[in-house]
């Protein structure tokens, strides 16, 4: 147990909706990051926050976002839902500012996510 | 653009066998990061290497990086079948080189399977 938590660990859509997942981070970490993970498209960075402030933006489409709240858990909101965005869905945190520290980073079991 | 290549990409082997999986990057960096993740599961973190030469290993596993040559090795030693898995390496570039904007980058991964 890497100590990240994400809900729901499943979740069917349809097309056109809006789901938000959630992540919690280890104790003590402050950066959070989400990684995007479908067989076409492997393991792509999303997004990462730092202590409540968006630090790293990656492959992020426009109708994804995310935030991170003051109790610094975090959340993906990702809406007018494709078929293409069935992937599962990483959060990871650590306790460095960024990924380029080289501090361990833990992954999250994940929130798969289907849309149909 | 950060490129992160890994060879082989699927590596079926005997037990008791030893193998080697590599991993090449385009651009400079010392921030080399080996996960493993079972068929469904999250990634689990192995190891984090930091500076050329740096060399870690964990049981039958050994991480080598050399910077110069932009490689990283994953060695497995006299393998058993509990490391059947899939095996990503992902790398960011140093801070001070102007990393931690783009999170990591991910290879394909090695789908690795250990026959008895």
């Amino acid at each position: 147990d890497s100590g990240v938590t994400q809900t729901p660990k499943h979740l069917i859509t349809a097309t056109g909706q809006r789901v938000t997942l959630r992540c919690s981070p280890r104790s003590g970490d402050l950066s959070v990051y989400w990684y995007q993970q479908s067989l076409d498209q492997g393991l792509q960075f999303l997004i990462q926050y730092y202590n409540g402030e968006e630090r790293a933006k990656g492959n992020i489409l426009e109708r994804f976002s995310a935030q991170q709240f003051p109790d610094l858990h975090s959340e993906l909101n990702l809406s007018s839902l494709e078929l293409g965005d069935s992937a599962l869905y990483f959060c990871a945190s650590s306790v460095a500012p960024s990924s380029a520290w080289g501090n361990t980073i833990y992954f999250g079991e994940g929130s798969w996510l289907t849309v149909v | 653009e950060l490129k992160v290549e890994q060879n082989p990409l699927f590596l079926s082997m005997q037990e008791g066998k030893n193998y080697t999986i590599y991993c090449n990057y385009s651009t400079t960096s010392d921030r080399l990061y080996w996960y493993r993740q079972d068929p469904g599961k999250s990634l689990e973190s192995l190891f984090v290497l930091l500076s050329n030469g740096a060399v870690k290993q964990e049981g039958r596993l050994m991480a080598s990086l050399d910077t110069k040559a932009r490689l990283s090795t994953l060695h497995i030693t006299a393998a058993v079948h509990d490391l059947s898995a899939t095996y990503f390496c992902a790398v960011d570039i140093n801070l001070y080189s102007g990393g931690g904007a783009d999170g990591l980058t991910f290879g394909k991964g090695t789908h690795l399977i250990i026959q008895p």
